[in-house]
């Protein structure tokens, strides 16, 4: 149990769509940061969120973005679906050091 | 870009073996952590190793950091198969800055699976 939790655990989406997945991180961490993880494959970093700013990006596209609450808990939104944005998505929540890892956003786009 | 790259990406052994887990790059990292994923599951942190040549111990779990920071290897003795999962390497580099803090770099993984 790491205190961070993420909604929904499973989403089926359509080619063109936009989904929101949230994440509620661990009680005082004020920096969240998001991955995603292609089947059989390492996490990927999207971007981080540091006190409700960008805090950098990964190599995805804009229609990748985000957003940090004054409570750090976290939202990411993907508009324009595609086939390939089928994926584990992760939200860790960290306060200078470890990171603890939600149990995921398992999304499949079709 | 900083990668690491992970090896094997397949372990398949018989409970009671030993096995070990390489983690390399070509860039330095300022730490590098170890987790462990179960299906359906987000990563679980083993270690966090810091210092170039640093060695820790987890029971049967024994983590290595080269002495340059670029490589790590993970090695478990008498395998069970509750070791079975996806083990990940992953390296964060604060050297950039502290607005690096929490952005890390992962392997590809190594799938393990122990049988009884």
């Amino acid at each position: 149990e790491t205190g961070v939790t993420q909604s929904p655990t499973h989403l089926i989406k359509t080619r063109g769509q936009q989904v929101t997945l949230r994440c509620s991180s661990q009680s005082g961490h004020n920096t969240v940061s998001w991955y995603q993880q292609a089947l059989g494959q390492g996490p990927q970093f999207i971007f981080q969120y540091y006190r409700e700013e960008e805090n950098g990006r990964g190599n995805f596209p804009p229609r990748f973005s985000g957003l940090q609450f004054p409570n750090y808990s976290s939202e990411l939104n993907v508009n324009a679906l595609e086939l390939d944005d089928s994926a584990l998505y992760l939200c860790a929540s960290s306060r200078g050091g470890v990171a603890f890892f939600g149990q995921g956003t398992r999304l499949t786009v079709v | 870009t900083q990668l690491l790259e992970q090896s094997p990406q397949f372990l398949s052994i018989q409970e009671g073996e030993n096995l070990t887990v390489y983690c390399n790059s070509s860039s330095v990292f300022s730490s590098l952590q170890w987790y462990r994923q179960e299906p359906g599951e987000g990563p679980v942190l083993l270690v966090t190793v810091v210092t170039g040549g640093e060695v820790k111990k987890l029971k049967r779990l024994t983590f290595q950091f080269g002495d340059a920071r670029k490589d790590s290897s993970l090695h478990i003795t008498a395998a069970q198969p509750g070791d079975t999962g996806l083990y990940l390497c992953a390296g964060e580099n604060t050297y950039a800055g502290g607005t690096s803090y929490g952005k890390l770099t992962f392997g590809q993984g190594t799938i393990l699976t122990v049988h009884p």
